[in-house]
């Protein structure tokens, strides 16, 4: 079965910093992978997604994730952060059934001042 | 374009009692995803209707149901509620033609089950 692991729960990094979250997941095949980004008593929106060729993707707001096959990972990663950047952020993989995509577990993202 | 829209955004019931949620996709947008999210479960998928049919079903017990209406309009329904429900239920459209569709998000209705 499809899933999700990201291994961080909570990430503090101070503002100006660069940013790496991570993300692994299992799938049998190409999988098609998704970042999405909560803000506090928000939905949740797309950050970038990666559905095939170039293994480096980029997204909104500055961010950018690298599929790497031989590693099942899909990390997310922005070379500066901004306090406004602070929010969940959740990796998925859309499952074998159509329109069904898996979230993580999200990782908590603060900036320090 | 106007957002998915979800309502109530908030609602407080006891226990034993039910609730209906209401999202309105995107204009075009043929399916919609409900989504159950709790601080220690995360986000847990509870079903997806496309052209008014459950096309999947998450792992919930029968007392969460579905259905979407021809202008697709959905609604999600909570039966006997249990104190376990106390969630942020998400709904989210898409165009559901394909296997590679973006999720589109509501902000969510908040239930505080008592």
């Amino acid at each position: 079965a499809q899933s999700v692991t990201q291994p961080d729960i909570h990430i503090t990094v101070s503002e100006g910093a660069s940013l790496e979250l991570r993300c692994n997941y299992s799938y049998g095949a190409t999988p098609y992978l998704f970042w999405y980004v909560q803000s506090p008593g928000q939905g949740l929106q797309l950050l970038l997604k990666y559905f095939s060729g170039d293994t480096l993707v980029q997204g909104i707001k500055g961010f950018e994730a690298e599929f790497k096959r031989s590693q099942s990972s899909f990390n997310l990663r922005k070379p500066s952060v901004h306090w406004s950047d602070a929010a969940e952020y959740f990796c998925a993989v859309e499952s074998t059934s159509a329109s069904k995509i898996i979230f993580g577990s999200g990782t908590r993202l603060s900036i320090r001042p | 374009k106007a957002g998915v829209t979800q309502t109530p955004r908030y609602l407080i019931k006891t226990r034993g009692q039910q609730v209906t949620l209401s999202c309105s996709p995107i204009s075009g947008h043929r399916s919609v995803s409900w989504y159950q999210q709790t601080p220690g479960q995360g986000l847990q998928f509870l079903f997806e209707y496309f052209s008014e049919t459950q096309r999947n079903k998450g792992n919930f017990p029968g007392r969460f149901s579905g259905r979407q209406f021809s202008n697709s309009r959905s609604e999600m329904n909570v039966s006997t509620l249990e104190l376990g429900d106390s969630a942020l239920y998400l709904c989210a459209s898409s165009e559901g033609t394909s296997n590679t569709g973006e999720l589109f998000f509501g902000e969510g209705s908040r239930l505080t089950v008592l």
